[in-house]
């Protein structure tokens, strides 16, 4: 969607190094998430943000954080990556929260190796 | 502990003929479903949801059904079409509890249509 734009689109890195992942959106939706997608494992939650630093805890957050000082980015740190991260990590918006008709718009994605 | 399971990591179809795609869920809460479609190094993109004061959700080729008591949602396609390969997710979601969304993802279903 290009109201969602993901960088890098990939990147290698070695263990034990700090990596951020940037996601920049020209929708001005509220709500922004980061998920991983892992063989097996389907799509993950990691972080939200449901505004400008107002951020919380998804369902895999060890080992990352997050944080949004603009409505429109929303940056994902591992600070000392692992090959555990080693993953493809998508970002994803969506406009209000607890509606029938909510959904979320994804970003294309960053492949992340951690050799 | 995987709270929405696609059981099925994959599927072939031949052009023309049905695809059931299936998932199946263990939190009794979730009471908003969704289908997306994912293509190779892509974000995947929302397909059709339904709540869960409906049974069935129809829109063109795709159909979703809902049984709440079997805790089981499946989507129709009829007919496939050659472009309809791709990775389908189902996800789930908690509404109008006063929190923010989550969506809970299944493992997906990679769907193959013959021509």
């Amino acid at each position: 969607d290009a109201g969602i734009t993901q960088s890098p689109r990939h990147k290698v890195t070695e263990t034990g190094t700090p990596v951020t992942l940037r996601c920049h959106q020209t929708e001005n939706h509220r709500y922004m998430y980061w998920y991983r997608q892992d063989p097996g494992h389907g799509l993950r939650l990691i972080h939200y943000s449901y505004g400008v630093k107002d951020t919380d805890k998804g369902e895999v957050s060890d080992g990352y954080s997050v944080s949004r000082s603009k409505t429109e980015d929303f940056l994902l740190t591992l600070e000392s990556a692992t090959s555990s991260q080693t993953s493809v990590y998508f970002c994803a918006i969506s406009r209000t929260e607890s509606a029938t008709n909510e959904k979320l718009l994804f970003g294309s994605g960053t492949q992340l190796s951690v050799l | 502990d995987q709270q929405v399971k696609q059981n099925s990591p994959s599927l072939s179809v031949q052009e023309g003929r049905i695809s059931i795609l299936n998932c199946d869920y263990t939190n009794s809460m979730f009471d908003y479903f969704l289908w997306y479609k994912k293509y190779p190094a892509e974000g995947p993109t929302f397909l059709i949801s339904i709540s869960s004061i409906k049974d069935k959700n129809e829109d063109g080729r795709f159909t979703v059904f809902l049984n709440k008591s079997a805790k089981h949602l499946s989507l129709h396609i009829v007919p496939s079409q050659p472009g309809d390969s791709a990775v389908y997710f189902c996800a789930a979601s908690v509404i109008g509890s006063g929190a923010v969304n989550q969506f809970y993802f299944g493992t997906g279903t990679s769907l193959t249509v013959i021509p």
